[in-house]
């Protein structure tokens, strides 16, 4: 692995069905991210977390789930997918805390039907 | 939280002219002012940064200008060239809560 990854790359979900993407980092960096992109609405964050052991709410939390068990994953869950869902999530790190560069994964393209 | 609002959402330019975006944000504690460029189907990458002790940064054919007073920053392109087709988002980072607040993005389209 070399920098951040994310899986699956895309996927078609049909709605009310339980969906866990997962991101993961080699750089040891301690914050990660999660957004959702949408056209013209940018880059919205969903979740963060500053280091292992914590995380916070973005603008658009509502529906998702995050854990921090180890510095390395951060992955993000739809208890119960709606179709308002369907975007394309990013997952991002930074060495520490966001006044930093932020560095991507290859980003997942979920559809819920 | 931080909002910041970036215009104009297209701009369409002659290959070797200039591009200017400009970004407004709300958060006066907000410190830290990146840009980002993502192409057709990609990631997007930093292309250049900014902090708020400073006030302009070059690097090569792209300039980032910053009005702390103001509470606006600009991305500014020279010669512009086909490869600087791509989607641009500037975003703001504030010190009380150091998350990473993004525009809604802008589609810069040069034409040959």
């Amino acid at each position: 692995i070399a920098g951040i990854t994310q899986a699956p790359t895309s996927q078609i979900l049909a709605a009310g069905r339980r969906m866990t993407l997962r991101c993961t980092q080699d750089m040891r960096h301690n914050a990660m991210y999660w957004y959702r992109q949408d056209l013209g609405l940018g880059l919205r964050l969903i979740h963060y977390s500053n280091t292992a052991g914590t995380t916070g709410k973005g603008e658009v939390p509502d529906g998702y789930s995050v854990s921090r068990a180890n510095t390395d994953d951060f992955p993000l869950t739809l208890a119960s997918a709606v179709p308002s869902q369907t975007s394309v999530y990013f997952c991002a790190s930074t060495p520490d805390r966001g006044n930093a560069e932020a560095f991507f994964g290859q980003g997942t393209r979920l559809t819920v039907v | 939280g931080e909002n910041v609002e970036q215009h104009p959402s297209t701009l369409s330019v002659q290959e070797g002219d200039s591009a200017v975006i400009k970004c407004t944000y709300s958060d006066s504690a907000s410190n830290y002012f990146p840009w980002y460029k993502q192409e057709l189907g990609k990631r997007p990458q930093l292309i250049i940064d900014i902090r708020s002790n400073v006030g302009e940064k070059k690097d090569q054919r792209i300039a980032v200008t910053l009005n702390k007073t103001a509470k606006h920053f600009s991305l500014h392109i020279t010669e512009t060239q086909p490869e600087d087709s791509a989607v641009y988002f500037c975003a703001a980072s504030s010190l009380n809560d150091y998350k990473l607040s993004f525009g809604a993005g802008t589609t810069v389209t040069v034409r040959a």
